[in-house]
């Protein structure tokens, strides 16, 4: 099993629409959560961190559940500039290393 | 904004040359670190490297692979003999310290070679 999976889409959406995406992760020792956004060859950038109560940051709201093991994420009102790949990304206790899924690609259509 | 720089942004090499990919993190960060992102794959970790050696590394990072802090401030990443599977995008990150935020990338080394 991976250790980070993610839908790879394409999430095809217009303007305004509410889109979810969901990740699930294999080791159960993981401890910091993030929602990272990468555009087309660009370096990834932390679009937010995961907490366990969920948070939230404008537009977007990012959800942890740790007992089934997977995080969402929420974008509302989407924008044209919100099409990019979304990474979810994980980081052990252990550890500084980040680990990385590999991107669930989101098309906003005008 | 401090930001990570990354010199250059693409290198083109001959199969078998070796290849040095430069980073300048930022100056009060502590933890770096370089990742790779093979074309259509996700980014992949594959060294730390804290307090001037390296603290962790993936089973990527073979003997091929070596880093260097060589100076204040700047993070080597040394490729020996390079073959067409290395073709990828290098990225450099820095990060401030144990449990604080701020782990930022670079904009990345696009590795091509032929």
């Amino acid at each position: 099993r991976k250790e980070v999976e993610q839908d790879p889409g394409p999430f095809n959406v217009p303007e305004g629409a509410t889109v979810a995406f969901n990740c699930t992760y294999s080791n159960s020792a993981s401890q910091s959560f993030f929602w990272y956004r990468q555009d087309c060859r660009k370096e990834p950038k932390l679009l937010m961190s995961v907490y366990s109560s969920g948070n939230e940051d404008g537009r977007f709201t990012a959800q942890l559940n740790r007992a089934s093991q997977y995080i969402s994420l929420l974008i509302r009102d989407s924008k044209l500039s919100d099409s990019a790949t979304y990474l979810c990304v994980l980081r052990m206790d252990s550890s500084y290393k980040l680990i990385f899924g590999s991107g669930t690609r989101l098309l906003v259509r005008p | 904004e401090p930001e990570v720089t990354q010199t250059p942004s693409h290198q083109v090499t001959q199969m078998g040359q070796e290849v040095i990919l430069r980073c300048v993190p930022i100056s009060n960060h502590l933890y770096f670190y370089w990742y790779r992102q093979i074309l259509g794959q996700k980014v992949e970790f594959l060294v730390s490297f804290y307090n001037n050696e390296i603290s962790e590394k993936s089973e990527i990072f073979d003997d091929q692979f070596s880093v260097e802090r060589p100076d204040g401030s700047n993070f080597t990443l040394k490729i020996r003999s390079t073959k067409l599977e290395d073709s990828a995008m290098y990225f450099c990150a820095s990060s401030p310290g144990q449990g604080r935020p701020g782990y930022t990338f670079g904009s990345g080394t696009r590795l091509t070679v032929v």
